[in-house]
């Protein structure tokens, strides 16, 4: 079964470092998203992709994350530098957009602490 | 503005009885879907079940079933014959366009 994959899955890092998370959607899916998840509350979306190109990215704090999608297929989100508030779970999904309902289906997610 | 509400923070049901989660939402937009995903606690989320706003019956997905009720604006999970694997987290969640809005979530726990 066709499943996304993210590395890594726990992350601890101290404040001011760079972290990278990783993702690969599934094969054929052309939107990729990545949300956050703070303990507590549920998903919040920070970027959406269409292949390579951003389609939304309005809730990504721009001054620390930056996320990519080069080829259209596996993407990178990453934070420079680390700030205690970042602790939390980020999860990546995708969807095909000719799909309906256009479901988004999700990877188990990189759980980060930062100390 | 686009909003969901899932207003149980926890619930409780014994095993093999039924057990409802409650999700209400509120948008302007006339064409939307809503989506209830399971999040257990290796913290995946799974897609249980979809609704659209333009169906006429209630979607169903074995054990899973949508209460929809368009003018109430709710669409309530309903798990019938709960396992004990059951228990985790659910999420409610509404895509009117391109942005999916989830709620606060309801941790279900299943007794033995």
């Amino acid at each position: 079964e066709a499943e996304v994959a993210q590395s890594p899955r726990y992350k601890i890092t101290e404040k001011s470092q760079a972290v990278a998370f990783w993702c690969d959607p599934i094969s054929g899916h052309a939107t990729l998203y990545w949300y956050r998840q703070i303990l507590g509350q549920g998903p919040e979306l920070l970027v959406q992709f269409q292949d390579e190109s951003v389609v939304d990215d309005s809730q990504l704090p721009k001054d620390r994350f930056s996320a990519e999608r080069l080829k259209g297929v596996d993407s990178t989100l990453k934070i420079q530098p680390a700030e205690l508030g970042d602790s939390a779970m980020y999860l990546c999904a995708s969807s095909s957009p000719g799909a309906f309902p256009d479901t988004q289906y999700f990877g188990p997610g990189t759980r980060l602490t930062v100390l | 503005a686009q909003k969901i509400t899932q207003t149980q923070p926890g619930m409780f049901v014994q095993e093999k009885e039924a057990v409802t989660l409650d999700c209400t939402y509120d948008t302007s937009d006339p064409s939307y879907g809503l989506f209830w995903y399971k999040q257990p606690s290796s913290g995946e989320m799974i897609f249980l079940i979809y609704q659209g706003s333009y169906d006429q019956q209630n979607a169903t997905e074995g054990r899973y079933s949508l209460n929809f009720q368009k003018a109430r604006k709710s669409a309530n999970l309903v798990i019938s014959a709960s396992q004990l694997g059951d228990s985790a987290m659910y999420f409610c969640a509404m895509r009117p366009n391109n942005d999916m809005r989830f709620g606060a979530g309801t941790r279900l726990t299943v007794k033995p």
